[in-house]
């Protein structure tokens, strides 16, 4: 059972214009997400994240909103940038005892920026 | 200048042999992590440690073994138990300081069985 999902495999947009990448959770229990941006191989770069207690976050181009309601969460990048181009995935942590917070990922949506 | 270190980037093992990859990190974070990625797939949780000589299962820890020695160090094993070890192994860290866990990813080990 999928916890964290990325309902779209890919996503095309043209340089210059806004990139939005969607979300969907199911566990009510997830308090913290994120974003990572991920090259072929290489390890996923933290890119933002949010913590449920609030609705947006913003830092430069890229602004992660929340709908705790909906168990939704999107990224929204503006401009998009040809160097955007990479394979997106959300993120879900859950505290599980003693300390401890596990991460539970998408199967990412990769974007391409197209010049 | 901070960060994880995966080595080797690219490893070949024949089928039936054990094999270690490596994992280090100078960001004085207690708690480390592995994960799988296979294609099309997001990323699933072997191992992880939040503290020195200890170690608790992930999802799918079966065929893979850990230990944590040293706070820096997080090796994993994949045993010849793993019945399809090819995949691509990422290593993480945190400092479970707050709320939340950012954890912050190693560039990766490629392993392929031949």
């Amino acid at each position: 059972d999928q916890q964290v999902k990325q309902n779209s495999p890919s996503l095309s947009v043209q340089e210059g214009r806004i990139s939005i990448l969607n979300c969907d959770y199911t566990n009510s229990m997830f308090d913290y997400f994120l974003w990572y941006k991920k090259y072929p191989a290489e390890g996923p770069t933290f890119l933002i994240s949010i913590s449920s207690i609030k609705d947006k976050n913003e830092d430069g181009r890229f602004t992660v909103f929340l709908n705790k309601s909906a168990k939704h969460l999107s990224l929204h990048i503006v401009p998009s940038q040809p160097g955007d181009s990479a394979v997106y995935f959300c993120a879900a942590s859950a505290y599980s005892g003693a300390g401890s917070y596990q991460l539970t990922f998408g199967k990412g949506t990769k974007l391409s920026v197209i010049p | 200048d901070g960060g994880i270190t995966q080595s080797p980037k690219y490893l070949f093992r024949k089928e039936g042999q054990n094999v270690t990859l490596s994992c280090e990190q100078n960001l004085n974070h207690d708690a480390m992590y592995w994960y799988r990625q296979d294609p099309g797939q997001g990323l699933r949780l072997i191992y992880y440690s939040q503290i020195v000589n200890d170690f608790q299962k992930g999802d799918i820890a079966e065929g893979y073994s850990v230990s944590r020695e040293k706070k820096e160090s997080f090796p994993l094993t994949v045993t010849s138990a793993q019945k399809n070890p090819t995949a691509f192994y990422l290593c993480a860290s945190s400092s479970l300081a707050g709320l939340g866990d950012t954890q912050y990813f190693g560039p990766g080990t490629r392993l392929t069985v031949l």
